[in-house]
């Protein structure tokens, strides 16, 4: 099966510039993730959907990030404006739905801030 | 709420020696554990999970983890190290409540020597 598809792979901006990052889940998977991992640091989630439901977005900086999921199937995270500590690779993950079950990760985005 | 603690920031061994890479982890319900390796630039990849079945839990390229209820550690160990395993490892913790949030620990970066 395909994976977790996430683009662009790389991306740099000025602060104060605006950024989007698009997601594209496994078929069929219900649960999508957006992770902030800085450098030297474990993922951090900043918001998961259920279908085109939000079901936890408490870490997410909501002055400065957004993330829809329209549909139900691919998902997009924008930061508006960006800081210098925004600088990390944003992941997405998704799964299936139900307890236990794993997470499948794409490659990730490493944004850098100037 | 749910925590996890790896206690090695980084971990060396020589190829074709054993490995072992440490994971403590609180939790006010029964838990499910997983282990995650992430190579460079890359997404992070499910090497094996615990969810309240064995104890001992085998997961991909021969590495196994033991759950230990008493010392609250779920350690993943693997017979010989190859030169292959040499990337960041991840213990994540979930509660097996209505909350889905995955908690991951900071991770430890495995070297392995020829």
């Amino acid at each position: 099966e395909a994976g977790v598809a996430q683009s662009p792979r790389y991306k740099i901006i000025e602060k104060r510039q605006s950024v989007a990052f698009w997601c594209n889940p496994i078929s069929g998977h219900a649960t999508l993730y957006w992770y902030q991992q800085i450098l030297g640091q474990g993922p951090k989630l900043l918001i998961q959907f259920q279908n085109n439901g939000v079901v936890d977005d408490s870490q997410l900086p909501k002055d400065r990030f957004s993330a829809e999921r329209l549909k139900g199937v691919d998902s997009t995270l924008k930061i508006q404006p960006a800081k210098l500590e925004d600088s990390a690779v944003y992941l997405c993950a998704s799964s299936t739905q139900g307890a236990n079950q794993p997470q499948h990760f794409g490659d990730g985005t490493r944004l850098s801030i100037l | 709420a749910q925590s996890v603690t790896q206690l090695d920031s980084h971990v060396s061994v020589s190829e074709g020696t054993p490995v072992l890479l440490r994971c403590n982890y609180s939790s006010s319900y029964s838990p499910s554990l997983f282990w995650y390796v992430q190579h460079p630039n890359k997404g992070l990849q499910l090497l094996l999970k615990y969810t309240s079945a064995a104890t001992l839990v085998k997961g991909i390229n021969g590495f196994e983890a033991e759950f230990k209820k008493s010392e609250t550690s779920f350690h993943l160990t693997k017979p010989s190290a190859h030169m292959s395993d040499a990337a960041e490892y991840f213990c994540v913790v979930r509660e097996d409540n209505y909350g889905q949030n995955f908690v991951f620990g900071p991770g430890t970066r495995l070297s392995v020597l020829p």
